[in-house]
């Protein structure tokens, strides 16, 4: 049972790329989650599905996007990187009782 | 400005001493959970408290939820070297409409246990 995962582990980008980050679990969660994490900061919600076919942008969603690809797989995607997006990328799942989330490893990006 | 402030923001401590981190807000929270994180790995949950006055013990754990729902704090008896970590909460906000699928997180605690 692999849980959440996530690819790549670590990625360092220019200002200007784009590119995807991919999320998957295995546990039939409705509801999954990608997050930022920013030293002093916490975690801040990037954007979020609460079931298969729908999005909500949470407290940081500005340049990025997201996808629901079905019920296992939900991809961000940073369409042109600016270097205040560097940071530790955390994908999440929630079970179908209201409280517990279960992360993934988290995605090191850099951007110059 | 963070909906979950978190204190202290860093704590080192010796080995076997108590210690208390406060995870605090001006809003209400209808559950309310606490995680650790260790280097290079994502966070892993700890407890969910729902109920106001809830307190919960895990081992050395002792989480507790406030009454009005607004604040939480974890207690560590004796600590040890393996509670070295990051300590975060995180709750859901109360709100009417509030589907329970959103989730703030504090600015996290980072404890130091020297043995």
């Amino acid at each position: 049972n692999a849980g959440v995962t996530q690819t790549p582990k670590f990625q360092v980008l220019k200002t200007g790329q784009s590119m995807t980050l991919q999320c998957a679990q295995d546990m039939n969660h409705n509801s999954m989650y990608w997050y930022r994490q920013d030293p002093g900061m916490g975690l801040r919600l990037i954007y979020y599905s609460a079931s298969e076919g729908t999005t909500d942008k949470g407290e940081v969603p500005n340049g990025y996007n997201v996808s629901r690809l079905n019920k296992r797989e939900f991809s961000l995607r940073l369409e042109s990187a600016a270097p205040s997006q560097t940071s530790v990328y955390f994908c999440a799942s929630k079970r179908n009782t209201p409280y517990e989330q279960y992360f993934g490893p988290g995605t090191r990006l850099t951007v110059t | 400005t963070q909906l979950l402030e978190q204190s202290p923001q860093f704590l080192s401590i010796q080995e076997g001493e108590n210690l208390t981190v406060y995870c605090n807000s001006s809003s209400v929270f209808s559950s309310l959970q606490w995680y650790r994180q260790e280097p290079g790995e994502g966070p892993v949950l700890l407890v969910t408290v729902v109920t106001g006055g809830e307190v919960k013990k895990l081992k050395r754990l002792t989480f507790q939820f406030g009454d009005a729902r607004k604040d939480s704090s974890l207690h560590i008896t004796a600590a040890q070297t393996g509670d070295t970590g990051l300590y975060l909460c995180a709750g859901q906000l109360y709100l009417l409409m509030n589907t329970g699928n959103q989730f703030y997180f504090g600015t996290g605690t980072s404890l130091t246990v020297i043995p």
